[in-house]
Parts: C-alpha cells; structure tokens; sequence
C-alpha cells in the first residue's frame, strides 16, 4: 500500500448507470488529483484539488463529477459514461507545492469498463 | 503549455545490461523532473526525481541526468534485472502540476 487508497479496484457499469470511485489518503497531504489512463496515451490529468478547493478541471466532460468532501478524501462520481471512457482512474496526493523526493503519490487505480 | 516527450515507447534489454529512457520538455521554466514505474496492476510509484538546479542524481542502481539548456533528461538503469520490467514514465512540473511522458515498456529478459 502507498497510502493512498482507491476503491473499488475494478467496476463494470452500463452506459445509463451511476456509480462512484473512492480515493482515501493517509499522508497528510493537502493536493489531491484524478487521472485518466489509456492504453497508448499519457496520462491525462482531470481534476486537481488544493485544500478541498477544485484548482483545476481540465476540459472534463460533466458525466465526470469530482467531489472533495475533506483533504483525505475525494470522489469522482460517473454518469451516463460511454465506451471511450473505459480506462484506469489513478487518484493521487501530494504536498502543495510539491516536495522533493516525494511528489505525487498514486493509489492502484480503478480499473472501469463502460459496457 | 508544457509537452513531454518520451522515447523508446518500448525497450527490451537482456538481464545485466543497462537501460536508458530519454525525455524532452518544452516550457524553460520547469523545475522539477519526477520518474515514476508503474507494474502491472498498479498505480505509478516515484522511483527517482532531479530538481533543475542538479545535474546528476544517482540512487543504487537508477540515476537521473538533466541538460537544463537541451532541455532533455534521462533515466539510467545498470545491471538490470528481471524485476525492472515494468512501465516508466518521466514527467516535467510547471508550478506544481505534472505533465507525464507517453511512457516506456521496458522488459528485462533473463
């Protein structure tokens, strides 16, 4: 475990289901980050948080909903996905502004396949 | 805004020798140059970072070298061994977000 945890590890949904992904971290950071990654493509940065405040949204779709109850905790809430949006979802934490030797540290990811 | 790019997409080494993994940023003002390795089935973990301000920086058998005025770095691993395998990914950070390379499938083969 990195300290930073993300459930469920995988999830199969349908295009007009609702579900969310979890990130839990442990570290004390104050920065929290969803990621989007594809086979092929870079990661793909779609949110940031800093201090529970969203810092940045990177031209997401809104069937992607991030919430950010506590610096310990953030959510993406799914709706109404399509196919394309079949990836790994990596949370990650940091220190804002980042620290050397320890920038982001990322969970396992959620594995989601929109069927 | 900041481009990262990464090369080989894939490298296949035999056990013993080493491996380099080259990246390229655009934005001068980056300062900050993160490696991360990813196995299967988990999320990327740090393996090894540089701040602009070092040339070199060397970590057992990883080592990172930065040219600030080619605006390129690289990740450096000697005496590879089987468990390297795995995906690796530089990054550059402008004001605290990273920006990730396209990544780097290395195999190790015994």
């Amino acid at each position: 475990e990195t300290g930073v945890t993300q459930t469920p590890r995988h999830l199969v949904m349908g295009m007009t289901n609702k579900k969310s992904l979890k990130c839990e971290q442990h570290l004390g950071h104050n920065a929290m980050y969803w990621y989007k990654q594809s086979a092929k493509k870079p990661l793909e940065l779609m949110f940031v948080y800093s201090l529970e405040e969203r810092v940045e949204n990177n031209s997401v779709p809104s069937r992607f909903s991030p919430e950010c109850p506590n610096s310990s905790h953030l959510f993406l809430h799914l709706h109404t996905l399509q196919p394309e949006d079949s990836a790994l979802y990596l949370c990650a934490s940091s220190q804002d502004p980042l620290e050397v030797g320890y920038g982001y540290t990322f969970g396992s990811g959620t594995r989601l396949t929109v069927v | 805004g900041e481009n990262v790019e990464q090369h080989p997409s894939t490298l296949s080494v035999q056990e013993g020798d080493s491996a380099v993994i080259k990246c390229t940023y655009s934005d001068s003002a980056s300062n900050y140059f993160p490696w991360y390795k990813q196995e299967l089935g988990k999320g990327p973990q740090l393996i090894i970072d540089i701040r602009s301000n070092v040339g070199e920086k060397k970590d057992q058998r990883i080592a990172v070298t930065l040219n600030k005025t080619a605006k390129h770095f690289s990740l450096h691993i000697t005496e590879t061994q089987p468990e390297d395998s795995a995906v690796y990914f530089c990054a550059a950070t402008l004001t605290d977000k990273l920006i990730f390379g396209t990544g780097t499938r290395l195999q190790v083969f015994p």
